[in-house]
C-alpha cells in the first residue's frame, strides 16, 4: 500500500516567491491534516479537512498561506509571498474514518531564502 | 484546551539499558493518549496509543506505555534498547470527542549510545 506521498520533498525558494506544496493522502481516508514542523514551535496543526471540507483552520499563520483540497485524493497548501520565517518541514497526514491513528507523509523541507 | 508536556528535550542511553520518556498531558476531559516516532527525514509513525480499557498499551518494536490518569501521565518505556531505536519520540493528546484534534508535545531525542 502507498502511503500519503508529499511532494516536492525538498523546496529551496526566495523571499517572495509562491510556494506550493502537494498531498495526496492514502486511498480511502477521509480526514487530512497539513503540520508544520520547526525547532522553536514543534508540531503544529495548520489546517484540517474532513471530506474534503475545511473544518478548522485556526493555525493557519496568516493570509500568505491558504489550502484546497479539491477532491478526496489531492490536497495542495500555498504559501504566497512567502517568507524566510516559513522555512520549516511541512507534513501532511491523512485518517481514515471510524480511527483514531493518523498516517503522516514523509514532509516537505522548505527553505525559504 | 487541551496540552502535552516532554520535560525531557534528550535521553543519552547506553545499548541494552532500559529507557524511560516522560509525557504528561492536560485535558479538562476524557482523552486519547498516543506516541509517535519520527527517525530521520521521515515522517512520524504511531508507536502505540491508549483509547480505553487497560491501562498498560504495548507497542511496536518492544516499547510500551502506561496510562496514568491521577498522574495525568502516559509515559513510554522500552527495556532494553537497540541502537536502532534513536529517534525523536513524541507524545500526543486528543480529546476523544469532536473531531479528535491532536496536541503534540515538543518531543524527546533518544540517542542511544553503543
Amino acid at each position: 500500500d502507498a502511503g500519503v506521498i508529499q511532494s516536492p520533498r525538498h523546496e529551496v525558494t526566495e523571499m517572495g516567491q509562491e510556494v506550493t506544496l502537494r498531498c495526496k493522502p492514502i486511498s480511502g481516508h477521509n480526514s487530512l491534516f497539513w503540520y508544520r514542523q520547526t525547532m522553536m514551535r514543534g508540531l503544529e496543526l495548520l489546517i484540517y479537512f474532513n471530506n474534503n471540507v475545511p473544518i478548522d483552520d485556526s493555525g493557519m499563520p496568516e493570509d500568505r498561506f491558504s489550502a484546497k483540497m479539491p477532491n478526496a485524493s489531492f490536497s495542495t497548501l500555498k504559501i504566497q509571498p512567502s517568507e524566510p520565517r516559513d522555512s520549516a518541514v511541512y507534513f501532511c497526514a491523512s485518517r481514515p474514518q471510524g480511527e483514531e491513528t493518523q498516517y503522516f507523509g514523509p514532509g516537505t523541507r522548505l527553505l525559504v531564502l | 484546551a487541551q496540552s502535552v508536556t516532554q520535560l525531557d528535550s534528550q535521553v543519552p542511553v547506553f545499548e541494552e539499558a532500559p529507557v524511560e520518556l516522560r509525557c504528561n498531558y492536560s485535558s479538562s476531559v476524557s482523552v486519547y493518549l498516543f506516541w509517535y516516532v519520527q527517525y530521520p527525514n521521515q515522517g512520524l509513525q504511531l508507536l502505540l496509543k491508549y483509547l480505553s480499557g487497560s491501562t498498560l498499551v504495548k507497542g511496536i518494536n518492544g516499547f510500551e506505555a502506561e496510562f496514568n490518569k491521577s498522574q495525568t501521565s502516559f509515559h513510554l518505556r522500552k527495556p532494553s534498547v537497540h541502537i536502532s531505536d534513536t529517534a525523536e519520540y513524541f507524545c500526543a493528546v486528543s480529546e476523544s470527542g469532536g473531531y479528535q484534534k491532536v496536541t503534540f508535545g515538543t518531543g524527546t531525542k533518544l540517542q542511544v549510545i553503543p
